[in-house]
């Protein structure tokens, strides 16, 4: 079965550490995956996506991720973090063969000022 | 932000009262899904629906029923409301399920549900 993991659960940093969220996913066929942010007391907005081409891609508000095939991971960076960057991060695939999409168990990232 | 409605946006009922969530989008969007989201669960698919009257079970799926009769409506019905369904709500939208460009989700602005 498809599977998403996060390794990372919880996540302090200060203002201007660099962070990188780590995700793998268990899937061999046609790959797209998915960074997601939910700000406190709001709703899951898009991050950033992957699907084809080049693995390193950029998303919003200075993050990126890169798709490393070979090590079946999607981890998300941000060099320099800031302290409005405190939020949850999730990461997701749509299934193949369904019409849903799993998503991991999110990491809580709090940025100290 | 797509256009993703959810109403009400805050509800508190009785166990045992039948609850009707609705999410309404004027995207035009084939599939839609309930998910709710509690502390250390993350997000949990309650139902989805790949098209008018089509609709599927998720993976939290008892308690609950949906319908959706028309493409920008997608309702969730607690069919006699438990504590155990206390919980934020969220609704989504993706257009397609190939893979590509425009395969993400979007989600509504979710409905707090409290359950006395």
């Amino acid at each position: 079965a498809q599977s998403v993991s996060q390794h990372n659960h919880h996540v302090i940093l200060s203002e201007a550490a660099s962070l990188e969220l780590g995700c793998n996913y268990s899937y061999g066929g046609t790959v797209n995956l998915f960074w997601y942010v939910q700000y406190p007391g709001q709703h899951l907005q898009l991050l950033l996506k992957y699907f084809s081409g080049d693995p390193l891609v950029k998303g919003i508000k200075g993050f990126e991720a890169e798709f490393i095939k070979s090590k079946f991971s999607f981890n998300l960076r941000k060099p320099s973090v800031q302290w409005s960057d405190t939020a949850e991060y999730f990461c997701a695939v749509p299934t193949s063969g369904t019409y849903k999409y799993i998503f991991g168990t999110g990491t809580r990232l709090k940025v100290l000022a | 932000d797509a256009g993703i409605t959810q109403s009400p946006r805050h509800k508190v009922t009785e166990t045992g009262t039948p609850v009707t969530l609705r999410c309404h989008q004027t995207e035009n969007h084939r599939y839609m899904y309930w998910y709710r989201q509690d502390p250390g669960h993350g997000l949990r698919l309650i139902h989805y629906s790949y098209g008018v009257k089509d609709t599927d079970k998720g993976e939290v799926s008892d308690g609950y029923s949906v319908s959706r009769s028309k493409t920008e409506d997608f309702l969730l019905t607690l069919e006699s409301a438990t504590s155990s369904q206390t919980s934020v709500y969220f609704c989504a939208i993706s257009e397609s399920m190939a893979s590509g460009d425009n395969n993400e989700q979007f989600f509504g602005p979710g409905t707090r549900l409290t359950v006395l």
